[in-house]
């Protein structure tokens, strides 16, 4: 069964620095591209960033374009987020999702962590 | 950018037909995918490119998508598909999801 283990949230200052890290199983994770997905509290799904199979194409959305940094490490089947210089609207649940196609670094997401929490407070 | 309409919240009776629009510009030449997010827990994909029943989703759910329109619809609607269910589309290199629509079933 494929599984997404999310980890790293905490709470972290404003103008700070964070590693997310995504561990998956039960899926050949170097052939699929995968995603990060955020919720802020009482707000909707808002994308965050896709990596395709090789990550050397890399997406990110407008807000956090220039501060976030995906990343894999298909040896130990692990996606990575890294945080810098995050704000305040930057709070939310953090979930790494995997496309249900084969090489592709976007689509319909199928597999979902369980997500997990950052929040960016002084 | 590319944005996509939802409503806020849609009203069902338990055994009812529900139906959640996902408005957007010729929405309907994108493949449109839809989850179901309850409080606490991780989105689930219930339909995928536009008509796609995932496997172990309920027959109950079903898609459309045609024109500036796609159309999650919930026949028979039952007390446990009460949640946000949110629409996402891929556009020039980016991931949009609609604001989420409430469902509730009376």
């Amino acid at each position: 069964e494929a599984q997404l283990v999310e980890s790293g949230g905490g709470l972290v200052r404003p103008g700070g620095s964070l590693r997310l890290s995504c561990v998956t199983s039960g899926f050949a994770f170097g052939s699929y591209g995968m995603d990060w997905v955020r919720q802020s509290l009482g707000k909707g799904l808002e994308w965050v960033a896709a990596i395709n199979v090789a990550g050397d194409y890399l997406h990110y959305a407008d807000s956090v374009k220039g501060r976030f940094t995906i990343s894999r490490d298909d040896s130990g089947n692990t996606l990575y987020l890294q945080m810098n210089n995050v704000r305040d609207d930057d709070t939310a649940v953090y979930y790494c999702a995997r496309p249900d196609i084969k090489g592709a670094s976007v689509g319909a997401f199928d597999i979902w962590g369980q997500g997990t929490l950052v929040t960016v407070s002084s | 950018s590319y944005g996509l309409t939802q409503p806020l919240s849609v009203s069902v009776a338990l055994g009812q037909t529900a139906r959640i629009t996902c408005g957007g510009d010729n929405i309907g030449s994108k493949n449109v995918h839809w989850y179901q997010k309850k409080t606490g827990q991780a989105p689930v994909l219930v339909i995928c490119r536009g008509t796609e029943r995932p496997s172990g989703i309920p027959e109950r759910f079903s898609g459309s998508n045609s024109g500036n329109t796609a159309t999650l619809t919930i026949n028979g609607a039952q007390g446990g598909d009460e949640a946000d269910y949110y629409c996402q589309v891929w556009h020039t290199s980016a991931v949009f999801f609609g604001a989420g629509t409430k469902l509730t079933v009376l």
